[in-house]
């Protein structure tokens, strides 16, 4: 079975990095989709970015800039790191395993991130 | 980007009542077309891939039709379980996203 979790910090301020860790275990790391995903009760689902297992990244363009998602195959752990963050950054993070058709099949628990 | 709208917003909806939710994109996106389901407090879990493909484990209680601009989830006798919020989410353009959400109440 398919387990992922998120860990990092639960508080930012304003202007700072949040960086996040997500540990897969259970499965393979190959050949799938390591996708960022947030949830806020004023966005709701946003799709932040992905990282393919070969290290090819993919992220949304509103976060484009601020964004950076890496892989340590190894350890099979997904690292984000989103700069500058505001208010606006405040949401539930979850890491999720996506398929070759890109629809979300394993999902971590979430780690809510407080920017304030 | 592709706009992803749900309707209704939520529902109100008896233990064995036939629920339909529909979810309508901005442009065509064939069938890259996917449902979830989130209870409170947890994360979404798959239910439906393709607009038509049932997750391994899903209930056969849960379906998926539509292609191109128009889809719809539909659960053929609701169970106290099914209560929950339901959300679309398209993957044929980058970036992927997600409906509002329908959440399904207890009548």
């Amino acid at each position: 079975q398919v387990l992922l979790q998120e860990s990092g910090p639960g508080l930012v301020k304003p202007s700072e990095s949040l960086s996040l860790t997500c540990t897969v275990s259970g499965g393979s790391i190959s050949p799938y989709y390591w996708n960022w995903i947030r949830q806020s009760p004023g966005k709701g689902l946003e799709w932040i970015g992905y990282i393919y297992y070969t290290g090819n990244t993919k992220y949304n363009p509103s976060l484009q800039s601020r964004l950076s998602l890496s892989l340590d195959t190894s350890t099979k752990q997904l690292s984000l790191s989103l700069n500058s963050v505001t208010a606006a950054d405040t949401a539930v993070y979850y890491c999720a395993r996506g398929d070759w058709r890109n629809f979300f099949d394993y999902w971590g628990l979430g780690t809510l991130v407080t920017v304030s | 980007d592709i706009q992803m709208t749900q309707s209704p917003a939520s529902l109100s909806a008896s233990v064995g009542d036939r629920v339909t939710i529909t979810c309508r994109a901005s442009q065509k996106i064939s069938t890259y077309l996917h449902w979830y389901q989130q209870k409170q407090g947890k994360p979404p879990q798959l239910l439906i891939h393709s607009a038509t493909s049932l997750q391994s484990g899903v209930p056969s209680r849960f379906s998926g039709s539509g292609s191109g601009t128009d889809f719809s989830l539909t659960i053929s006798s609701l169970q106290p379980e099914d209560f929950a919020t339901y959300f679309c989410q398209q993957s044929l353009s980058m970036p992927w996203t997600f409906g509002q959400g329908t959440e399904v109440e207890i009548k």
